[in-house]
């Protein structure tokens, strides 16, 4: 299968700083990246879609000035929490399309002091 | 996609047997559907798929049963190994709307023994 990495596995962070997670694909092009959230115990929850070259789209319910996304180039997205919160603790999960399949990477925890 | 509590719904098996988990999905018009195995503190794995114009479909001892009329599908695991321990998603899409943004399941604990 295709690969998604993603960079750092873990991070705490002081709350009121930022936090930027990458998710890169490493064996094929990804114009479109997915980002989701899942709380402990909880399903995966889609949070945005990362355009190569544009602006991403939101659910519902997410703040785009908290959660801000850019996807720069063909193989590399980034996520980042801007101010964050202890209620933002949970795990980043990045996705992305190789050959009509969705791949996701192996998840960001992040926790929030 | 929607979360639930904290009480997922398990199931627990011996090694060697055969399991069968189900799940119950929100959107009729979703054409896509995937099972997905996510391992403690890991991103989910790729299962299998299948779309709305089948109903079952067999891979490497996994077979997906999809009934539209429902609204449910299955995904069962021939010969349960200790190894398919793990949370167990299925996802649902709508490929002509919302290509590629998944709506997942509650999930069901998967615990085999030895």
């Amino acid at each position: 299968g295709a690969v998604v990495s993603q960079h750092p596995s873990r991070v705490i962070c002081k709350s009121g700083t930022s936090v930027k997670i990458e998710c890169r694909s490493l064996d094929f092009q990804a114009t479109t990246m997915f980002w989701y959230r899942q709380f402990p115990k909880q399903s995966l929850m889609l949070m945005a879609t990362s355009n190569e070259g544009s602006k991403a789209t939101y659910e519902q319910g997410v703040e785009k000035d908290k959660f801000l996304i850019n996807h720069a180039s063909l193989t590399l997205s980034t996520l980042t929490v801007t101010s964050a919160h202890p209620e933002d603790s949970s795990f980043y999960i990045c996705s992305a399309f190789a050959r009509e399949t969705q791949y996701f990477g192996p998840g960001t925890r992040l926790l929030v002091l | 996609g929607e979360s639930v509590g904290l009480h997922l719904p398990t199931l627990s098996v011996q090694e060697g047997d055969n399991s069968i988990i189900n799940c119950a999905y929100s959107n009729s018009a979703s054409d896509y559907f995937i099972w997905y195995k996510q391992e403690s503190g890991k991103g989910p794995q790729f299962i299998i798929d299948i779309r709305s114009n089948m109903d079952k479909r067999q891979g490497q001892r996994v077979t997906v049963l999809l009934n539209k009329t429902v609204k449910h599908l299955s995904l069962q695991i021939a010969a349960t190994q200790p190894g398919d321990s793990a949370v167990y998603f299925c996802a649902e899409n709508n490929i002509g709307t919302s290509y590629g943004k998944l709506t997942f399941g509650q999930g069901t604990i998967l615990t085999v023994h030895p």
